[in-house]
């Protein structure tokens, strides 16, 4: 079994801010894949970023960055320059033996 | 690629009766899932395929729950008899391998 934790259920940040948003997983596994998924008031679950567990670089995608740590089970997200468009709800995932678990969620909101 | 296909996009029935929600994969995904969401309980697998054999069933609630994939490109989930307590939104998504899921835009199921 695994389990994703999410422990901030809101956050807000101002425009052209950074923000960070935590995520810990476990997982007995040695090889597996996390997930970033963002979800805005329309609901579609739209993917931000992927990190493969095998890999020590931490992915980016643009304004998007993870900070991985293998052996604390931990997986951020970082959102630099954050735009009113970030808000959303942001859903941490573990992919282990191909059943994709997902955590509570953080809801982000972009102030103007 | 149209992506992920689910139908309705909302369904609003009364307590009791069958409740039958549709999806259509990514062609070429051979893994497919079928998660409800709640603000109680966030992102819950319920079920998913592999190949249309059903691997993991042990989110499936109750057995008013059911799921079929009779081919590749179909699946549906069904509740039957429904209750107000299964009112959620209902989200299929589709895989290859161990690459990201994506999903459908999900379906809002109101049970009065």
């Amino acid at each position: 079994a695994q389990t994703v934790t999410q422990s901030q259920p809101e956050m807000s940040v101002q425009e052209a801010e950074t923000v960070t948003l935590s995520c810990t997983y476990d997982t007995s596994e040695n090889n597996y894949y996390l997930f970033w998924y963002k979800q805005p008031p329309s609901r579609q679950m739209i993917l931000v970023i992927r990190q493969e567990a095998y890999k020590q670089q931490n992915a980016t995608e643009n304004r998007f960055s993870v900070n991985f740590q293998k052996a604390a089970k931990s997986f951020s997200l970082k959102i630099s320059d954050s735009q009113l468009g970030d808000t959303a709800m942001y859903f941490c995932a573990a992919l282990n033996d191909y059943k994709l678990s997902f955590g509570a969620g953080t809801t982000v909101t972009v102030r103007a | 690629d149209a992506g992920v296909i689910q139908s309705p996009r909302h369904e609003v029935t009364e307590m009791g009766q069958e409740v039958t929600l549709r999806c259509k994969p990514i062609s070429g995904h051979d893994y497919l899932f079928w998660y409800r969401q709640t603000m109680m309980r966030g992102l819950e697998l319920l079920i998913y395929f592999n190949n249309n054999v059903p691997i993991d069933d042990s989110g499936m609630p109750e057995d008013r729950f059911s799921a079929k994939m009779p081919n590749a490109s179909f699946s549906t989930l069904k509740i039957q008899p429904s209750e107000p307590r299964d009112s959620a939104v209902y989200f299929c998504a589709s895989r290859q391998g161990a690459l990201e899921a994506f999903f459908g835009q999900g379906t809002r199921l109101t049970v009065v």
